[in-house]
């Protein structure tokens, strides 16, 4: 199994900018979540889906963010347009139907938005 | 809102030292919590969970986390930790709405 993989590793992009990170979890699991992860906030959840519906959105900071999963194995974070606070660490996470639905996380994306 | 607060959050401590690191939470029902590590420039790993049953468990690489229900508190320990175990220490809680919730994290240091 490759375990959540994530697109890309490293983003570097101007203010305004439009940034797409992308997310394939692991095959089978049925929850997908993105965290973000900044040295003053730490890791926060931005949003989770089960089956492809988002669940809860409630940690997207802003209407800049938008999170879709057209389907079971593919997910996108957009942000648009971009600014420099939105720099961090960007992981996503998935994880089973069944008994001990703890989650695996991706390699993350490393954003940096001059 | 549920919470997760860790107050170590950086550890110095020489190879073959003991560690325990705190782990407390703010919710009253029934919780299922983890302990995740994050090796430098690495993606988080789970190290340990806890569901149900015997509130002592063990995770991998010798480190073990006990529930207190009473004390609202999931603290890992290792009896003797290696150069290896420098990393972040994350506690995290789930109350049953399958996201997760993160401590601030416990940087650990060992010193060979």
């Amino acid at each position: 199994d490759a375990g959540v993989i994530q697109s890309p590793r490293h983003e570097v992009t101007e203010m305004g900018q439009e940034v797409t990170l992308r997310c394939k979890p692991i095959s089978g699991h049925n929850s997908l979540f993105w965290y973000r992860q900044t040295m003053m906030r730490g890791l926060e959840l931005l949003i989770y889906f089960n089956n492809n519906v988002p669940i809860d959105d409630s940690g997207m900071p802003e209407d800049r963010f938008s999170a879709k999963m057209p389907n079971a194995s593919f997910s996108t974070l957009k942000i648009q347009p971009s600014e420099p606070r939105d720099s961090a660490v960007y992981f996503c996470a998935s994880s089973g139907l069944l008994g001990a639905y703890e989650q695996y996380f991706g390699p993350g994306t490393r954003l940096t938005v001059t | 809102a549920q919470s997760v607060s860790q107050h170590n959050h950086h550890v110095i401590l020489s190879e073959a030292a003991s560690l325990e690191l705190g782990c407390n939470y703010s919710y009253g029902g029934t919780v299922n919590l983890f302990w995740y590590v994050q090796y430098p420039g690495q993606h988080l790993q789970l190290l340990l969970k806890y569901f149900s049953g015997d509130p002592l468990v063990k995770g991998i690489k010798g480190f073990e986390a006990e529930f207190i229900k009473s004390k609202f508190s999931f603290n890992l320990r290792k009896p003797s930790v290696q150069w290896s175990d420098t990393a972040e220490y994350f506690c995290a809680v789930d109350t049953g709405r399958r996201a997760l919730t993160f401590g601030s994290g416990t940087r650990l240091q060992v010193q060979p």
